[in-house]
């Protein structure tokens, strides 16, 4: 079975700072990565996906994650942060099968704090 | 793209009953699957829910607690059956194709108490 680990319950950064948050997978074959992002009482939004091609992808808001297929991961960096960046962060994955479409497995999430 | 409506947003209801959740989808889609989100958590799929077939239910989640209907490709409905204190959750339907990202809607809040 599929998994997802993000293995930063919690990270603090500095306003400005650079980000780098942590997703790794289990899976048989080759994935389809997400990465959402959820503000406190907010739906999901998507930040980005990778399917296949250019293994660098960018999202909205500045963000982009590198999938690296030999170490498993599909982590999210943004150059500088800003406050409204402060949300919760969720690795995703799926897969197409014969059947078709099977539903995510969602890690456990990253919470984001930010600080002036 | 595809614009998901969820109702209730929100509900509180009384242990023992039951709430029937709608998931209104802008286009026609072959498969919809139902999350959900206990507070503070990730979100853990409940089932998939195929127009015409009987819902497929991931491990921890039964049909009995968890009745699904998809009676046509933009409509399906989640009923959370005979709810306890534990069943207090965010809710959300969820669509996805082949190579097209998954669209969700914004989730019905429930508070059973």
């Amino acid at each position: 079975a599929q998994s997802v680990t993000q293995p930063d319950i919690h990270i603090t950064v500095s306003e400005g700072a650079s980000l780098e948050l942590r997703c790794n997978y289990s899976y048989g074959a080759t994935p389809y990565l997400f990465w959402y992002v959820q503000s406190p009482g907010q739906g999901l939004q998507l930040l980005l996906k990778y399917f296949s091609g250019d293994t660098l992808v960018q999202g909205i808001k500045g963000f982009e994650a590198e999938f690296k297929r030999s170490q498993s991961s599909f982590n999210l960096r943004k150059p500088s942060v800003h406050w409204s960046d402060a949300a919760e962060y969720f690795c995703a994955v799926g897969e197409i099968s014969g059947g078709g479409a099977d539903g995510l497995t969602f890690g456990k999430g990253t919470h984001l704090i930010i600080q002036p | 793209s595809a614009v998901i409506s969820q109702k209730p947003s929100r509900d509180i209801c009384q242990r023992g009953t039951s709430l029937t959740i709608q998931c209104q989808v802008d286009s026609q889609v072959t498969m919809m699957f139902w999350y959900r989100q206990q507070p503070g958590q990730s979100l853990t799929l409940i089932a998939t829910a195929n127009q015409g077939s009987e819902a497929t239910y991931e491990s921890g989640f039964v049909i009995d607690k968890f009745p699904i209907s998809r009676p046509n490709l933009t409509f399906s409905t989640l009923t959370v059956s005979n709810m306890s204190p534990e069943d207090s959750s965010i809710y959300l339907c969820s669509v996805y194709g082949v190579r097209t990202e998954a669209f969700f809607g914004q989730g019905t809040r429930l508070t059973v108490v």
